[in-house]
C-alpha cells in the first residue's frame, strides 16, 4: 500500500478560479514533506516544503498546509493560469534516512 | 543553487543496444545520486542509489546487470541502459542529495526503443 495518497487523481478548473489538492499520508517518523510541481515531460521542481513544526507555506499563489497529527497536507492554488496545468506531487521524506515516499499525483488542467 | 542537469534530454535507440544516461550537479558536491524511473501517468520510483566512488544499491525488481550505474565523482553519476528493449521506454530521473540532505531532481530523460 502506498504510504502517500493523493487526490483527486485530476481536475479541471476555469482559469482564474483556485483549487486545493489533498495529501494523505502513513510515513513515520518523517521529516518533511514537499509539494513538486511536474509538467509533462520534464522533472518534478520544489513548490514548498514543511517540516513536522509547520503549518502552512506560501510561494506565490501555492500555498501548503500541513497537519502532523491527522498525517494531511494540502495545496491550494489560487487564481489559476494556464500555466499552472502540470501534475502536482506530494512527497514525505522519512526521517531515519534520505528515502522519498512519492504519491501519485493530481493532474490539474486549467481551462480558459 | 542546487542545479541538477540530465544528458541527453530525449534518446530513441533500436532494441539491442545501449544507451547511456548522464546525471551532473552543476553547483554542488552530490556524494549520493538516485535513479528514477516514471511510466506514463505514473509517480516516480526509486530504481537505484548511487554512492561515489562504491557499488549503487538497487530497489527490489530493478536488475542491476541491465540498468548500469556508475558514479564516478561527485558530481556525476551515469545510468546505462544495456541491451534496450521497448518495455525499457520511460523517463528516467535523476536526484543528487545537496549537503542540506535534499534531493533535487533532474529535468527527466526521455528514452524510446524502437
Amino acid at each position: 500500500k502506498n504510504q502517500v495518497e493523493q487526490s483527486p487523481q485530476s481536475l479541471i478548473i476555469l482559469e482564474g478560479k483556485n483549487c486545493t489538492l489533498q495529501c494523505n499520508y502513513t510515513v513515520s517518523p518523517f521529516s518533511n514533506l514537499r509539494w513538486y510541481k511536474q509538467d509533462t515531460g520534464r522533472g518534478p521542481v520544489s513548490l514548498t516544503i514543511m517540516t513536522f513544526s509547520e503549518n502552512t507555506k506560501s510561494n506565490g499563489r501555492y500555498t501548503a498546509t500541513l497537519d502532523a497529527d491527522t498525517k494531511q497536507s494540502s495545496l491550494h492554488i489560487t487564481a489559476s493560469q494556464l500555466s499552472d496545468s502540470a501534475s502536482y506531487i506530494c512527497v514525505v521524506r522519512w526521517s531515519n534516512d534520505y528515502k522519498l515516499s512519492f504519491g501519485a499525483g493530481t493532474t490539474v488542467t486549467v481551462r480558459a | 543553487g542546487a542545479v541538477v542537469s540530465q544528458h541527453p534530454s530525449w534518446v530513441i535507440c533500436k532494441s539491442g543496444t545501449s544507451v547511456k544516461i548522464e546525471c551532473r550537479s552543476l553547483d554542488f558536491q552530490a556524494t549520493t545520486m538516485f535513479w528514477y524511473r516514471q511510466f506514463p501517468k505514473q509517480s516516480l520510483m526509486l530504481m537505484a542509489t548511487s554512492n561515489e566512488g562504491s557499488k549503487a544499491t538497487y530497489e527490489q525488481g530493478v536488475e542491476k546487470d541491465k540498468f548500469l550505474i556508475n558514479h564516478a565523482s561527485l558530481t556525476l553519476s551515469t545510468l546505462t541502459v544495456t541491451s534496450a528493449h521497448p518495455e525499457d521506454s520511460s523517463f528516467y530521473i535523476c536526484s543528487a542529495h545537496g549537503l542540506d540532505y535534499e534531493q533535487y531532481f533532474g529535468p527527466g530523460t526521455r528514452l524510446t526503443v524502437t
